[in-house]
């Protein structure tokens, strides 16, 4: 089976930096997305690695390492819309059944 | 960007009756559609997997004969909630995939009240 991790809640404060973790053990592994929900909207695309390293996009990063089962997702000048969970999810790719599973999410709190 | 429409978006339903959600990518064809099941303040959970043309993957937990799941063409999967009880009441939401090492393309989500 498939077994992600992630903090259940973390606070940050305005225009500061946060790095929110995730580990992941899985047997198939094709792929880490990372997505951000506000409550009671759908899940929106901010990254997805299947390689090891770094992937930056404007104000968010994301990193993976295959090897250790481990990424994170970083935060930076962060605004209070930023307010929502994030999400970590694997794609699990096994005897041709492709699945994507998600974590609990994170919820980030963003103080004035 | 990929566009993937779910409808409805609400849809209240008495106790007993089916209600049947529809997920389209508009301007992508899909080979694989998934739908999750969210709890209030809880991740999505993952209830099946939907491949064109043939039957669709259940999790384990996930009544088949209670949720079905048709993946007719490439563009449309429907979820099809039987009998509904209250406790079916959750936000449902489908996402479908492009191809490989692409993200997965999420619908608005139906939020489901069951009375």
């Amino acid at each position: 089976g498939q077994n992600i991790d992630q903090p259940t809640e973390m606070t940050a404060t305005e225009g500061a930096i946060v790095q929110i973790n995730c580990t992941y053990q899985t047997s198939g592994f094709n792929g880490l997305f990372w997505y951000q929900q506000h409550a009671g909207e759908a899940p929106t695309f901010l990254s997805y690695n299947v390689l090891d390293g770094l992937e930056e996009k404007g104000r968010f990063s994301s990193f993976l390492s295959r090897s250790k089962g481990y990424s994170y997702l970083l935060l930076k000048e962060l605004q209070m819309k930023d307010s929502a969970s994030y999400l970590c999810a694997v794609r699990d790719l096994k005897n041709r059944d492709d699945k994507i599973i998600f974590g609990k999410g994170t919820r980030l709190h963003i103080l004035p | 960007g990929a566009v993937v429409s779910q409808h409805p978006s609400r849809v209240i339903c008495k106790s007993g009756t089916s209600v049947k959600i529809e997920c389209r990518s508009l301007d992508f064809q899909a080979t694989t559609m998934f739908w999750y099941r969210q709890f209030p303040k809880q991740s999505l959970m993952l209830m099946a997997t939907s491949n064109e043309g043939s039957k669709a993957t259940y999790e384990q937990g996930v009544e088949k004969d209670k949720f079905l799941i048709n993946h007719a063409s490439l563009t449309l999967s429907t979820l099809t909630v039987t009998s509904a009880h209250p406790e079916d009441s959750s936000f449902y939401i489908c996402s479908a995939l492009r191809g490989t090492n692409t993200e997965a393309f999420f619908g608005q989500g139906t939020r489901l009240t069951v009375v």
